[in-house]
């Protein structure tokens, strides 16, 4: 079993759709919580940082967290074309980041 | 632009030659990464650097693989006797360790190396 696992995809919903993306983790250490988004052919960006269980929201974007089911989740409201790209959530037990341990992405299509 | 920069972008190399990426990161952070992806999978930590020292390598970097920051700011990563595995995407990030309640890493554009 790989430490973080993430639906692949490819995941298509039509503008304006609600994206529920998720992450499944096996290490309790796991403190920090990140999601990036990745355009073809581009570095990781990051969107969204959360620490420890909970919710967190910024502007159309809602990420949660929760350590009792190591289960994390990024919501997308009002979903659009330019959100197509490749989510990969992010984590690490330390503030430094060193031990990241990234999801293998979730690749989404938005319609117009 | 003063995001983190990377140079090559592409490199095709024929498999037993010697390849070397640069990673210019952002002026005042003080760590540098190196991470390898491959297609579909999330980018694997390699090694990084705090200032001019390495401080940890992923068991991922072989002997063939060598990375130095000789002066604190710009990185080199070298690859000896390339191999077909090695074909990848090579992403560089920095961030400021400091001072913060969280230090995010910025990613540079990578470099896509194909072993030919």
């Amino acid at each position: 079993q790989k430490e973080v696992e993430q639906d692949p995809g490819p995941l298509s919903v039509p503008e304006g759709a609600i994206v529920s993306l998720n992450c499944t983790y096996s290490n309790s250490a796991f403190q920090y919580f990140m999601w990036y988004r990745q355009y073809s052919r581009k570095g990781p960006e990051l969107l969204m940082y959360t620490y420890s269980s909970g919710n967190k929201e910024d502007g159309r974007f809602t990420a949660q967290v929760d350590k009792s089911s190591k289960y994390i989740s990024l919501f997308i409201r009002d979903s659009q074309p330019s959100d197509s790209a490749t989510y990969l959530c992010a984590m690490s037990a330390r503030n430094y980041g060193q031990n990241f341990v990234f999801g293998p992405g979730t690749r989404l299509s938005v319609l117009p | 632009d003063t995001g983190v920069s990377q140079d090559p972008r592409h490199k095709i190399t024929k498999r037993g030659q010697n390849v070397t990426f640069r990673c210019d990161p952002i002026s005042e952070h003080n760590r540098l990464y190196w991470y390898r992806q491959t297609l579909g999978q999330g980018p694997e930590f390699l090694t990084y650097f705090q200032n001019e020292a390495q401080l940890e390598k992923s068991r991922l970097l072989s002997d063939r693989f060598s990375a130095e920051r000789p002066k604190g700011s710009f990185s080199t990563l070298e690859i000896q006797r390339t191999e077909q595995g090695d074909s990848a995407m090579y992403l560089c990030a920095s961030s400021l360790v400091g001072g913060l309640a969280y230090n995010e890493q910025f990613f540079g554009p990578g470099t896509r190396l194909t072993v030919l």
